[in-house]
């Protein structure tokens, strides 16, 4: 089955400066790459996502790319702002209707003041 | 957009009793669900995947007759936590796949907080 890696598991960054995220897929069939936000106590949001016939997606200050020859995608946020403070997850997913969504392990991302 | 509604958002309960969590898709049909269970700073860890008229498909190392589903209807998933001891305590989220469903995007609820005394 797919196995994603996620990197950093935390990570601090001045508000302001930029974050990136980076996940790696194991299923060189996966062609849908969703990025999810979570805050405290909450569910978990979908931000952005890719598919694998596009190589960067951009929407405001957040964007994805994806490099599907090294079988890994990113989310770059710019301009970070304390309410960017939240656990990001990404998946890998073959699309299919009964496909289940297995999430990489999460990055906290603390945007300091 | 598709909205997901869990309830209850937090409950505390005795060891030994069952709790029962609904997950609702609100303006949306959901022949599928997706149970997730959470620990504190964790990923989401798949549990179960409801499907609606039909039983359950549930990961490998859950057990089935502890963590009761049921996908009664095309807008209603129920999660059952029978016989709940303090190792149960998680925090608990279903997700919906919402239409058009090849596009496989997922809307989760708000998740539910599962205490056990």
């Amino acid at each position: 089955g797919e196995n994603v890696e996620q990197h950093p598991s935390t990570l601090s960054v001045q508000e302001g400066d930029s974050a990136v995220i980076k996940c790696t897929y194991s299923d060189s069939a996966s062609n849908y790459f969703p990025w999810y936000k979570q805050e405290l106590g909450k569910g978990p949001q979908l931000i952005i996502d890719i598919r694998s016939n596009v190589g960067e997606k951009k929407d405001q200050r957040i964007a994805v790319t994806l490099n599907k020859t090294a079988k890994h995608f990113s989310l770059h946020i710019t301009e970070t702002q304390p309410e960017d403070s939240a656990v990001y997850f990404c998946a890998a997913i073959l699309m299919n209707r009964d496909d289940k969504i297995i999430f990489g392990k999460g990055t906290r991302l603390h945007i300091l003041p | 957009g598709a909205v997901v509604s869990q309830h209850p958002s937090w409950v505390i309960c005795k060891s030994g009793t069952s709790v029962k969590i609904e997950c609702r898709s609100l303006d949306f049909q959901a022949t599928t669900m997706f149970w997730y269970r959470q620990f504190p700073k964790q990923s989401l860890m798949l549990m179960a995947t409801s499907n609606e008229g039909s039983k359950a498909t549930y990961e490998q190392g859950v057990e089935k007759d502890k963590f009761l589903i049921n996908h009664a209807s095309l807008t209603l998933s129920t999660l059952t936590v029978t016989s709940a001891h303090p190792e149960d305590s998680s925090f608990y989220i279903c997700s919906a796949r919402e239409p058009p469903y090849g596009a496989n995007v997922l809307t989760f609820g708000a998740g539910s907080r599962l205490t056990v005394l």
